[in-house]
């Protein structure tokens, strides 16, 4: 099945850097990748996600990057603010377009801290 | 207002108690799941549901079970709770036809917090 690995665990920054987090996957069929902020003590919520045939997306501060050769996907925050500080979530799934079984099933990485230092 | 409920919020048991844990979302959602989060391990889906009457393992379903009869609710349920199923439990549904579903922003309840003793 698929497998995913986030990295880093732990991200601390300065208010107004740039914090990048970093998944990996092993399952070339997956063809669907959100990221989910949850903050502390609530639910988590989508933030943004990318499909495999774009190789990027913005939404103001938040990019993500897909490397469908290499497997491996990236959530880019500019700018950082305080409220930014969470806990991320990157995911990966795939729909029954890339054949197969399994599909429906999302699997998660394992989350980044982010805490961003006034 | 759309949303995802999940009851109880906060649950306290012992080992070998039976219990559910109800999920129901007003959005007429095709698709909903439950996954499970661990400190250091992420969410982990248990068990999902493409539509009524379909349902699917996850990646951790040993010790669970689930029922999908009509559309806005899938239950789980623990038949017999051990210590190793203390979690933080969420519920989610999202919007999708067929199977693309699972390829939507998912909707996620409050959150269930189960301790077995």
């Amino acid at each position: 099945g698929e497998n995913v690995e986030q990295h880093p665990s732990t991200l601390s920054v300065q208010e107004g850097d740039s914090a990048v987090i970093k998944c990996t996957y092993s399952d070339s069929a997956s063809n669907y990748f959100p990221w989910y902020k949850q903050e502390l003590g609530k639910r988590p919520q989508l933030i943004i996600d990318i499909r495999s045939n774009v190789g990027e997306k913005k939404d103001q501060r938040i990019a993500v990057t897909l490397n469908k050769t290499a497997k491996h996907f990236s959530l880019h925050i500019t700018e950082t603010q305080p409220e930014d500080s969470a806990v991320y979530f990157c995911a990966a799934s795939r729909s029954s377009n890339a054949g197969g079984t399994s599909y429906g099933k999302l699997t998660f990485g394992q989350g980044t801290i982010l805490t961003v230092h006034p | 207002e759309a949303q995802v409920t999940q009851n109880p919020r906060y649950l306290i048991t012992v080992t070998g108690k039976k219990l559910t844990v109800t999920c129901s979302q007003n959005m007429n959602h095709e698709y909903m799941s439950w996954y499970r989060q661990d400190p250091g391990l992420g969410l982990r889906q248990i068990y999902y549901s493409m539509n009524v009457e379909v349902t699917d393992k996850g990646d951790v379903p040993e010790g669970y079970k689930v029922s999908r009869k009509e559309k806005r609710n899938f239950p789980l349920i623990l038949e017999s709770p051990s210590p190793n199923q203390t979690s933080l439990y969420f519920c989610a549904s999202s919007l999708g036809r067929g199977r693309t579903s699972g390829n939507n922003e998912q909707f996620f309840g409050p959150g269930t917090r189960l301790t077995v003793l």
